[in-house]
């Protein structure tokens, strides 16, 4: 009943290569948003989306952009990534109560 | 922007004790929000705060609203050792839903 899934679970790629992750939800909700994790700094926000077609930047949007073209997909890319950019990326959907989101599994990204 | 801190950052405690961990801001939120995260997954909900003043509880875990709107608490009673994990405070006002996390506390509880 996984409700969200993220992938690739895992990826390795090369600094200059273009990336995209994928978030896939089941719920129908509107809100959907990409965090990155990484040691330190906790869980920050780097773009959300409030429906199809419909973005924002978070506090780290630098290098990357998204796109929602249907309700259910909401994709993360990192145009050229770099080495600052691994981290481990988590997609998260919100309903309305209890405001809480529910995150998909992660994706651990590594940019050598 | 906005920005929480969350402590303490680490803690090592013996199984069933109580532990305590609390969240800060200098900005006021709306709702606060406290998750659970285990190694290799995603965090999880565990408890959604609306008021301030507003006292919770989800089994073993209580948290609060603090009275200002600025900080929050959690208390996990009666430890166990499935509660090791990174717990977060989250912070959110918008429609949009944003949400600000703390850097989390790591808890470690030894049998």
């Amino acid at each position: 009943d996984a409700g969200i899934t993220q992938s690739p679970r895992h990826k390795v790629t090369e600094t200059g290569t273009p990336v995209t992750l994928r978030c896939h939800q089941t719920e129908n909700h509107r809100y959907m948003y990409w965090y990155r994790q990484d040691p330190g700094h906790g869980l920050r926000l780097i773009h959300y989306s409030y429906g199809v077609k419909d973005t924002d930047k978070g506090e780290v949007s630098d290098g990357y952009s998204v796109s929602r073209s249907k309700t259910e997909d909401f994709l993360l890319t990192l145009e050229s990534a770099t080495s600052s950019q691994t981290s481990v990326y988590f997609c998260a959907i919100r309903a309305a109560l209890p405001f809480g989101y529910t995150f998909g599994s992660g994706t651990r990204l590594t940019v050598v | 922007g906005q920005q929480l801190n969350q402590s303490p950052q680490s803690m090592f405690i013996q199984e069933g004790e109580d532990v305590s961990m609390n969240c800060t801001s200098s900005s006021i939120f709306n709702t606060w929000l406290w998750y659970k995260q285990d190694p290799g997954e995603g965090p999880v909900l565990l408890i959604a705060l609306y008021k301030a003043g507003e006292l919770t509880s989800n089994g073993r875990l209580t948290a609060q609203f603090g009275i200002t709107r600025k900080d929050s608490f959690l208390n996990i009673s009666a430890s166990i050792p499935s509660d090791v994990g990174i717990y977060f405070c989250a912070g959110q006002n918008t429609n949009a839903g944003k949400s600000t996390f703390g850097d989390g506390t790591t808890l470690t509880v030894k049998p």
